[in-house]
């Protein structure tokens, strides 16, 4: 499995900090994607970066990419207790599968 | 509203049973895919198809089988031979190309 892995794996914060978690991968991809998963629910597509981007932004969600360490992060500015949840990273193995993260446990605290 | 729905929302098995997970689409996207979610996991893909009637094997296949008879349905079926089925299924679909995924709501599974 080309999985990629999460860092760190649980973080906690208070409400209006930021949040940061990265991604590394394993193989060259075409793009990455970042997921949220509230508990005991299916996944939500967050955003997604191509290799030939470096920095992407959405709302108060902002990702990078570095394809030379095979390694993206995720900010989350000005955190909510409503942000709570589990963030995962995918890329695509073979262009046919998406193969997903360990994935980050955010716990945000009002 | 256009989506992916996922029955039941829980389910229980008892040993030696085959159970079925049901997956429906009206997105119209090609592909339909099959994830297990173990506690405090990412997920691992076990089977996935990206036309009708055509499907492959996923890392973690042993144990599980899947028809695709319409682009809107895929079904999964836990058999007997999958020896620790509980787990958290969600299956997802796409449209064609590397885009994100749309996930249903998924099915809790637990053997008893």
């Amino acid at each position: 499995s080309q999985q990629g892995e999460e860092d760190p794996q649980a973080l906690s914060i208070q409400e209006g900090e930021n949040a940061t978690m990265n991604c590394s991968y394993k193989t060259s991809i075409n793009n990455l994607q970042w997921y949220r998963q509230n508990s005991g629910r299916g996944l939500v597509h967050l955003i997604l970066i191509r290799s030939n981007e470096r920095e992407k932004h959405s709302g108060r969600l902002r990702v990078t990419l570095d394809t030379s360490k095979k390694s993206s992060s995720l900010l989350i500015t000005a955190s909510r207790a409503a942000d709570t949840a589990s963030y995962f990273c995918a890329t695509f193995y073979n262009t046919d599968k998406l193969i997903f993260g360990t994935g980050t446990r955010l716990q945000v605290f009002p | 509203d256009g989506g992916i729905t996922q029955s039941p929302k829980y389910l229980f098995r008892k040993e030696g049973q085959n159970v079925t997970l049901s997956c429906e689409q009206n997105l119209n996207h090609d592909a339909m895919y099959w994830y297990r979610q173990d506690p405090g996991q990412g997920l691992r893909l076990i089977y996935y198809s990206q036309i009708v009637n055509d499907f492959q094997k996923g890392d973690i296949a042993e144990g599980y089988s899947v028809s695709r008879e319409k682009k809107e349905s895929f079904p999964l079926t836990v058999t007997s031979a999958q020896k620790n089925p509980t787990a958290f299924y969600l299956c997802a679909s796409s449209g064609t190309g590397l885009g994100g995924y749309t996930f249903g709501s998924g099915t809790r599974l637990t053997v008893v």
